[in-house]
């Protein structure tokens, strides 16, 4: 069975402060990872990273994958309030199914 | 449409009614998929199609869930029967294609319906 672990679960900050999101997974037919922003309803997309080592980065978020050791990071730096939200981890297998992490909860404090 | 739309976005039903749960995804999106949030935790799968055929069902929890998309475009989750702990966000996301290269593979969601089984 696919599986996603994220963590921390939650997380408490001030802005300014930087953070770094952890997800790891355990899929058959790996094909890419994708990191989620969920505020209120609809998570909405970041990255998505198919190869190990390279950075994807937009704006204060970056993001990497290690497909040996099985695991990506998201860090967002300089964090607003605006970034408080549920982060979502996901991963795609080559069938097109995409499974969820259940989340980690950042709230920035001003 | 611009957006995945879902209706209804609230749904309160009685124990043991009969609930469909509607669908229509971005226009020309060939992949559809349905998952299930609770509160605290990350979206559940529940179905897949790819198209008109359901490519993965293995996510329903059991026989009283089922899912149609007739036509390749709208599709409608249905729940017999329904039990208090269905209660729970339904959220529908459609993709471009599921396979292939070039495309990002990103799912774009819609706001969810909301089910209170009392």
């Amino acid at each position: 069975e696919d599986k996603v672990v994220q963590s921390p679960l939650s997380l408490v900050v001030h802005e300014g402060d930087t953070v770094t999101l952890n997800c790891s997974y355990e899929v058959t037919n790996f094909r890419s990872l994708l990191w989620y922003k969920q505020e209120k309803k609809a998570p909405t997309f970041l990255f998505m990273l198919t190869s190990s080592g390279i950075e994807k980065k937009s704006g204060r978020l970056s993001s990497i994958l290690d497909k040996k050791e099985l695991f990506s990071i998201l860090n967002i730096t300089a964090t607003q309030t605006g970034d408080s939200a549920v982060y979502l981890c996901a991963v795609r297998t080559n069938a097109g199914k995409s499974t969820f992490g259940d989340g980690t909860t950042l709230t920035v404090k001003p | 449409g611009a957006g995945v739309s879902q209706t209804p976005s609230n749904k309160v039903t009685e124990k043991g009614k009969y609930v469909e749960l509607r669908c229509d995804p971005i226009s020309g999106h060939t992949a559809l998929y349905w998952y299930r949030q609770s509160l605290g935790q990350g979206p559940e799968f529940l179905i897949y199609f790819q198209g008109t055929g359901a490519a993965d069902d293995s996510g329903l929890p059991n026989d009283r869930f089922f899912a149609v998309r007739p036509e390749g475009s709208v599709s409608t989750l249905k729940i017999q029967r329904t039990e208090r702990g269905d209660s729970a966000v339904y959220l529908c996301a459609s993709s471009l294609q599921s396979r292939g290269q070039g495309v990002t593979g990103e799912l774009f969601f819609g706001e969810g319906s909301r089910l209170t089984v009392l």
